[in-house]
């Protein structure tokens, strides 16, 4: 079974430019949750798509965006980009979604974002 | 609010034992997992509590007791592949996960 797959791995932009990340879950799995890893703040949650429907949203602004499509594919876009976006973007994903209890989530290689 | 608090750093030999422990205070709980995630790669999931009481799996061990917002993971027979980042995360009231910013285990021969 294919994992979680993330493009692109790597991204360089500069401040007020947008971007647009993408993670393929693994097949079957109808959850994928989007984190922002720095090692500043650490892993926070940003936001998890169930079913093409947003469930839950972590505390980032409205610049942090997503979606899911009809096969799980979900996106994820930051518009406006400042210096303190620079991270590693995770997303990962799960059978049944976060509510779930013991639901494993598998994480993606992620997509290091550097913004100039 | 919620906190994580977990070491920042531990040292260890091959061969050892070492416990890493974590404290959480947050609005509501659905479970505490424990992540490893070895340098420049994802995180791999190693555990689940949500019930007070040890949860064993192999080498890995992992320790619940909500009256006290405490976990542990417990590593048996250290090895050198085990030197990793070890995340410790609550799942809060509304199922959000909330991370610990991970300690940092070195392995050493």
């Amino acid at each position: 079974k294919a994992g979680v797959t993330q493009t692109p791995r790597y991204l360089i932009k500069t401040r007020g430019q947008q971007v647009t990340l993408s993670c393929s879950p693994i097949s079957g799995h109808r959850s994928v949750s989007w984190y922002q890893q720095t090692p500043g703040q650490g892993l926070q949650f940003l936001f998890e798509y169930f079913s093409e429907t947003q469930r839950n949203k972590g505390n980032f602004p409205g610049r942090f965006s997503g979606r899911q499509f009809s096969n799980s594919r979900s996106e994820m876009n930051v518009s406006t980009l400042e210096l303190g976006d620079s991270a590693l973007y995770l997303c990962a994903s799960s059978l049944e979604g976060l509510a779930l209890s013991r639901n494993e989530q598998f994480f993606g290689p992620g997509t290091r974002l550097t913004v100039l | 609010g919620q906190n994580i608090d977990q070491p920042t750093e531990m040292t260890a030999t091959e061969g050892a034992i070492v416990q890493i422990n974590c404290t959480y205070q947050t609005s509501g709980f659905n479970g505490l997992f424990w992540y490893q995630q070895h340098a420049g790669e994802a995180p791999t999931f190693l555990s689940y509590n949500v019930l007070d009481g040890l949860e064993e799996k192999g080498r890995f061990s992992s320790f619940l007791s909500r009256s006290k917002g405490y976990s542990y993971l417990l590593l048996k027979e250290l090895q050198m592949k085990d030197s990793a980042s070890y995340l410790c995360a609550v799942s809060g009231g509304s199922y959000i996960p909330t991370f610990g910013r991970g300690t940092s285990l070195i392995v050493h021969p």
